[in-house]
């Protein structure tokens, strides 16, 4: 059973358009993570939650908003898609979220905006 | 600040040869290192990790790490490569979560 499913794997859309990520996790874990990475393969942290609460929140435009409606699940939602957007939205999860745990990556959303 | 950084974006290879990969930390709270790979259209997951202790890391494919707190680094290394490492490899410092990962570096092993 995949540990931290994303959904959908690939997604194609206009610019202007609103589109939703999903992630879930089964490995009880209480801290969950959406990361951005662009072409050039940088990786930025871009929200961190510990059991439905946001921790991290990190220089975002407004128009990305995360939801977690349980502690397994953290979605992503976009508003009016740019085309600077597209990259690869990885989600990943941690047990506690402490600096000693290793991350549990989503094997990501390529997003690309046209 | 970016408190990782990772020397070479790109390290070209031959087959059996060694490779360094190279990653340096600018942390100045309690250090945890971890290097991750990511193989192509995949996440990333963990290749060794730094907590404590013994300094030299060991994952179970033969890369290893040591950690050197007088230079600040924590090089990944391996004697002898294969083809099936051809990957992106990731340095994190987790002393600060927020901005950790360095910007990678794409290893591509040649026959």
């Amino acid at each position: 059973d995949t540990a931290v499913s994303q959904t959908p794997k690939y997604l194609v859309t206009q610019m202007g358009n609103d589109k939703s990520i999903k992630c879930e996790q089964n490995l009880g874990h209480d801290t969950m993570y959406w990361y951005k990475q662009d072409s050039k393969k940088f990786l930025k942290i871009m929200f961190s939650y510990n059991n439905k609460e946001l921790i991290i929140n990190e220089t975002v435009p407004n128009r990305f908003s995360p939801k977690s409606p349980d502690k397994a699940h953290l979605n992503l939602h976009i508003n009016s898609l740019e085309l600077g957007d597209s990259a690869v939205y990885f989600c990943a999860s941690s047990p506690q979220g402490a600096t000693n745990e290793k991350l549990f990556f989503g094997s990501g959303t390529q997003l690309s905006v046209l | 600040a970016q408190s990782v950084t990772q020397l070479d974006s790109q390290v070209p290879v031959f087959e059996e040869a060694p490779v360094e990969l190279r990653c340096n930390y600018s942390s100045s709270v309690s250090v945890y290192l971890f290097w991750y790979v990511q193989y192509p259209n995949q996440g990333l997951q963990l290749l060794l990790k730094y907590l404590s202790g013994s300094t030299l890391v060991e994952s179970i494919n033969g890369f290893e790490a040591e950690f050197n707190k007088s230079q600040t680094s924590f090089h990944l290394r391996k004697p002898s490569v294969h083809i099936s490492d051809t990957a992106e490899y990731f340095c994190e410092d987790t002393g600060r979560r927020a901005l950790t990962f360095g910007s990678g570096t794409r290893l591509q092993v040649q026959p």
